[in-house]
């Protein structure tokens, strides 16, 4: 049972554009949301997280907003660079259960020059 | 940042032996250790979490007995493939957590890809 979703598989997006990376989940009692930066064959690196209390977390060129109602997160880069090219996941907790994150399927980004 | 190393990178190995692969966290105590899997074009799937001193806690479908997984001290988890098969072949990532309630992030490793033949 998959309770992140990523329906994305991939993304093109042109240099200098925004990129827009979407994630839903099933389960409400997540609170603790998380993007991670993957590329092949490497260990995901943690980019931006948002804790249920917020709707919106910046961080530089990154952006995550987070739709509570609507069970939907996503992550926002502008503008989009060719080093940002890799594999995005994004992962939920619950703060009552602490340890287990659930991952997203992830999102192949390409950012053409 | 904090680092989290594995060892090692790659390996390679015949059916049935068994292999041991080190998730070392390099400049803090980690007290909770995860290993995942990751298969092809697919999400990072949590096998084990390890808390220092105690047994790991497995779930549901990771064979316990297959994949031993140890949590030795604060700052090294090794997971043991046991008799390998082919089919364990994949992309293997530790990732390790520091104290604290609330401490959410993990760390990750920069993964193991094991090769059975």
């Amino acid at each position: 049972d998959q309770q992140v979703k990523q329906n994305s598989p991939s993304l093109s997006v042109q240099e200098g554009r925004i990129s827009i990376l979407n994630c839903d989940y099933t389960n409400s009692m997540f609170d603790y949301f998380l993007w991670y930066k993957k590329y092949p064959a490497e260990g995901p690196t943690f980019l931006i997280s948002i804790s249920s209390i917020k709707d919106k977390n910046e961080d530089g060129r990154f952006t995550v907003f987070l739709n509570k109602s609507a069970k939907h997160l996503s992550l926002h880069i502008v503008p989009s660079q060719p080093g940002d090219s890799a594999v995005y996941f994004c992962a939920a907790s619950r703060g009552d259960t602490g340890n287990q994150f659930y991952f997203g399927t992830g999102t192949s980004l390409t950012v053409i020059p | 940042g904090a680092v989290v190393s594995q060892h090692p990178s790659r390996v390679i190995c015949k059916s049935g032996t068994s292999v041991k692969i080190e998730c070392r966290s390099l400049d803090f105590q980690a007290t909770t250790m995860f290993w995942y899997r990751q298969f092809p074009k697919q999400s990072l799937m949590l096998m084990a979490t390890s808390n220092e001193g105690s047994k790991a806690t497995y779930e549901q479908g990771v064979e316990k007995d297959k994949f031993l997984i140890n949590h030795a001290s604060l700052t090294l988890s090794t997971l043991t493939v046991t008799s390998a098969h082919p089919e364990d072949s994949s992309f293997y990532i530790c990732s390790a957590r520091g104290g604290g309630t609330d401490s959410y992030e993990q760390y990750f490793g920069p993964g193991t890809r094991l090769t059975v033949t």
